[in-house]
């Protein structure tokens, strides 16, 4: 079956600090790729999202891009802000409503 | 700024209790999904709905039971439950064309403590 995999953290960066985030999946056919973002008490907001290889997701100064070759889908920030402070998590659809999500990054920005 | 809402964003129930979480949508989606989150573990997908029409139940017990009577408003009644049970229950809405570009939009959550 499908399957996304992320490091659980957390991960500790000082403010302004490059964020990367690994993301690697398994899936048969072509899968649509997300990030979304949950803040303390909140729900999950979509961050990003690429629906097919080599497309750039981006939004908020986050990016991913989506590699078939290496069935990976990493997001990156160039400088990260205390208020990213959240948990990231990776995402699939193959389709038929059926969205398979990672375990969750918790980022914690320190000023 | 969210275009599903979820009521109540706490609850605290006994075992015995009855009670129902209610989830909304303004987005005119035709796909509603009910999801469970405990802490380590990736979501859990319990329920999907499709144009009122479950169509996904995701080995659920029967102490959780699902409504849905419009495809804008989805229900999850809960019964008899146990201290497992606590968790974040998270309501998501989607155009529901079940392509792999559909998009699921969450709520805020209930977040649920059984005693």
């Amino acid at each position: 079956g499908d399957s996304v995999t992320q490091m659980e953290g957390p991960v500790t960066l000082s403010e302004e600090a490059f964020l990367t985030i690994n993301c690697t999946y398994t899936a048969t056919g072509y899968p649509s790729l997300f990030w979304y973002v949950q803040y303390p008490g909140e729900g999950l907001q979509l961050l990003l999202k690429a629906t097919k290889a080599d497309d750039k997701g981006s939004n908020k100064g986050f990016e991913a891009t989506y590699r078939k070759e290496t069935t990976s889908f990493h997001l990156e920030k160039g400088s990260v802000q205390v208020s990213d402070s959240a948990v990231y998590f990776c995402a699939l659809t193959g389709g038929y409503q059926k969205v398979t999500f990672g375990i969750g990054t918790k980022l914690q920005v320190i000023p | 700024e969210t275009g599903v809402t979820q009521t109540p964003r706490h609850l605290v129930m006994g075992m015995t209790n009855k009670k129902s979480l209610k989830c909304e949508q303004h987005l005119g989606h035709n796909a509603m999904y009910w999801y469970k989150q405990s802490a380590k573990k990736p979501l859990e997908l319990m329920f999907v709905y499709n144009f009122k029409e479950q169509t996904e139940n995701n080995s659920v017990p029967s102490r959780f039971s699902p409504e849905c009577p419009n495809s804008s408003h989805l229900f999850l009644h809960l019964h008899t439950l146990q201290p497992e049970d606590s968790a974040l229950y998270l309501c998501a809405s989607s155009q529901g064309n079940g392509g792999d570009t559909d998009t699921q939009y969450f709520g805020p959550g209930t977040r649920l403590t059984v005693l």
